[in-house]
């Protein structure tokens, strides 16, 4: 089956703890990206990647960080510099260049702070 | 003033109603226009996805777009309780790294 899969389903951080949120996809597709989904708020940009080995930060970056070393991957990264990190954490894939991209949504991690 | 505006419900409506879903946006160089739906603790699920002005029709749910008075729409026939849901609408440009999403409407189906 083709999709996007998050790791883990929910994640408890503790003060001062960097954590890593794992997303893989075997769509094939060029472009990832990471959102954040407060209640009441739409989804917020955090990071994306077009291409392997390049990223952007997007709205919100202050307080993570992402790599992209291979196609299927693109691991985020909470760091203790993220205040306030409670959130519903979604993670999307693109095809690129076609010009009618849209994307397509992982199941998502629920990040919680002990 | 956001770029993208959706109320964000509750709405509430029996079983068999034709639902009516909304955004309005700002900025006039949106193209593309999408609507999601998402079930209480998943990810979004691409529902419709159109180009510029007009309708697009898939099953139940029908897509317009008004670009004129930067106006877009859902609707969804004889609802089921299974389409009880946040409905997100979603816009962008030429850049498809930069989409713009509504804040969702709840919407509950009484059987």
């Amino acid at each position: 089956d083709g999709g996007i899969t998050q790791s883990p389903k929910y994640l408890f951080r503790k003060e001062g703890q960097n954590v890593t949120l794992s997303c893989e996809q075997n769509l094939n597709h060029d472009a990832m990206y990471w959102y954040r989904q407060d209640p009441g708020q739409g989804l917020r940009l955090i990071y994306y990647s077009q291409i392997v080995n390049d990223f952007q930060k997007g709205d919100i970056a202050e307080g993570y960080s992402v790599s992209r070393e291979k196609k299927e991957s693109f691991p985020l990264t909470v760091t203790s510099a993220q205040k306030n990190p409670t959130a519903f954490y979604l993670c999307a894939s693109s095809t690129t260049g076609t010009g009618k991209e849209t994307q397509y949504f992982g199941p998502g991690t629920r990040l919680l702070v002990l | 003033q956001k770029e993208v505006e959706q109320d964000p419900g509750p709405l509430s409506v029996p079983e068999g109603a034709i639902v009516s879903l909304n955004c309005t946006y700002s900025n006039s160089a949106f193209q593309y226009f999408m609507w999601y739906r998402q079930y209480s603790r998943k990810g979004p699920e691409l529902l419709m996805y159109t180009y510029s002005s007009g309708n697009k029709e898939d099953g139940r749910f029908t897509a317009q777009v008004d670009k004129s008075s930067k106006y877009i729409s859902l609707f969804i026939r004889d609802s089921q309780p299974s389409d009880s849901a946040t409905y997100l609408c979603a816009m962008r440009g030429s850049s498809a790294s930069k989409i713009i999403f509504g804040s969702g409407t709840r919407l509950s189906i009484r059987p």
